[in-house]
């Protein structure tokens, strides 16, 4: 059973680039979540898939977008970058949703936009 | 809103010493409350996942209690090593996916050779 892994792990860009980030989710999982994590701080909770579809999104602007797979991967786009958008960037899956179910993350992607 | 609050915020204790680990949260509705480990610059490892029906649940030297009611839940941890050492998250599932998970800020434990 493999778990979730993250590419790339590390990714420096340029202010008003545009990035894509990904996720494998751990096999057999169907939901793929997505965090931001600023240093010293929780990771705050950016949108939710569940077979390819959002359900659920925190409070993030629209340049935040995302895209689930028919294999459950997924990936998170990140237009127009900005300076704050600095952090590390977490996926978890699970297998659906409720409260039995445990989340298991990856080991983030550090994006740093200078 | 849910929030979350953990305390203390940092910790450091001699090898050896059981503790304590405290999480709050403002909304008892939850789904879950789940605790994690976090080492610097890494991803997230779940640690002890505990239902809402639950009161506590333990792995190894880790036991985690939950108390819905009063919105609280406590991460003790035995016999404390080195290892031990980390950033410790509480999370909580109030919307069944719709909100994620709300995180505190974690607490960063030492624990002194």
């Amino acid at each position: 059973e493999t778990g979730v892994t993250q590419s790339p792990t590390h990714l420096i860009k340029t202010r008003g680039q545009q990035v894509t980030l990904r996720c494998s989710s751990q096999s057999g999982h169907n939901t793929v979540s997505w965090y931001q994590q600023a240093l010293g701080q929780g990771p705050q909770f950016i949108f939710q898939y569940y077979r390819e579809e959002e359900n659920g999104r925190g409070n993030f602007p629209p340049r935040f977008s995302g895209l689930q797979f028919p294999n459950y991967s997924s990936e998170l786009n990140v237009n127009a970058l900005e300076l704050d958008d600095s952090a590390l960037y977490l996926c978890a899956s699970s297998l659906n949703w409720g409260d039995s179910t445990e989340a298991f993350f990856g080991q983030g992607t550090r994006l740093t936009v200078v | 809103k849910q929030e979350v609050t953990q305390i203390p915020a940092a910790l450091s204790v001699p090898e050896g010493e059981n503790l304590v680990l405290n999480c709050s949260f403002t909304d008892s509705a939850i789904y879950n409350l789940q605790w994690f480990r976090q080492d610097p610059g890494k991803g997230l490892t779940s640690l002890l996942l505990i239902q809402s029906s639950q009161r506590e649940q333990t792995s190894g030297r880790l036991n985690a209690s939950l108390d819905k009611s009063s919105g609280r839940s406590t991460l003790y941890i035995a016999a404390s090593q080195p290892g031990d050492s980390a950033t410790y998250l509480c999370a909580v599932d109030s919307g069944g996916g719709a909100d994620g998970l709300t995180f505190g800020k974690g607490t960063h434990l030492i624990i002194q050779p």
